[in-house]
């Protein structure tokens, strides 16, 4: 089954302490990206990747690193949790093949006390 | 600076009513569009999507959008709700030839038994 899978899926962490949270996908997609979803916000992206080794920043950066070793995955970073990163992430990947359609992981809820 | 409106945030209807949530967008080159559904506790799922053609898209669960390049807009419409509708929808914009995915804040639509 073609899927983006993410874990963890929920998180309670404090402030300053390193996390990552995975993003995979068996699609074979190039691009990948990383979204934050905030009530009213709606969606925004935070980073995202058109290929191995190439990434960029999307309109929230900020606190947040990222790498892409390998086509399938696409690791969020959080070197140094604040509580204003408590929020709901997204991974979605996509072909490279244009025009087409976001597929989304099933979400990561983050809690930073 | 590219944007995405959705201008009801909240819609609550009775069951059998029809539905239209309106989308526009600011972005004076051709685009790809789409509605994904979120329904409670899970991941973003597709709707529709417009690449080009007959700007009148048909998708999942009998919903419908209009693309009206002149209004840059992108509604999306349901003839009959039910309450597995009940849901929140969000609008995206995709700038053709580029990685970028604009999303709106989203609607949340309640559809009462």
């Amino acid at each position: 089954e073609a899927q983006v899978t993410q874990n963890p899926r929920y998180l309670i962490t404090v402030t300053g302490k390193k996390l990552t949270v995975t993003c995979s996908q068996n699609m074979n997609h190039e691009y990948m990206s990383w979204y934050r979803q905030d009530p009213g916000l709606g969606l925004r992206q935070i980073y995202y990747s058109m290929n191995v080794e190439v990434t960029d920043k999307g309109d929230v950066p900020e606190g947040y690193k990222v790498s892409r070793k390998e086509k399938r995955n696409f690791p969020l970073i959080l070197e140094s949790p604040s509580p204003n990163q408590t929020s709901l992430y997204f991974c979605a990947s996509r072909s490279g093949r244009a025009p087409g359609e976001l597929f989304f992981g099933e979400g990561s809820r983050l809690t930073v006390l | 600076a590219q944007s995405v409106s959705q201008h009801n945030h909240h819609v609550i209807l009775s069951e059998a009513a029809s539905l239209e949530l309106g989308c526009n967008y600011s972005y004076g080159g051709t685009v790809n569009l789409f509605w994904y559904v979120q329904y409670p506790g899970q991941h973003l799922q597709l709707l529709l999507k417009y690449f080009s053609g007959d700007p009148l898209v048909k998708g999942i669960k009998g919903f419908e959008a209009e693309f009206i390049k002149s209004k840059f807009s992108f509604n999306l419409r349901k003839p009959s709700v039910q309450w597995s509708d009940t849901a929140e929808y969000f609008c995206a914009v995709n700038p053709s030839g580029t990685y970028k995915y604009i999303f709106g804040t989203g609607t949340r639509l309640k559809v009462l038994a």
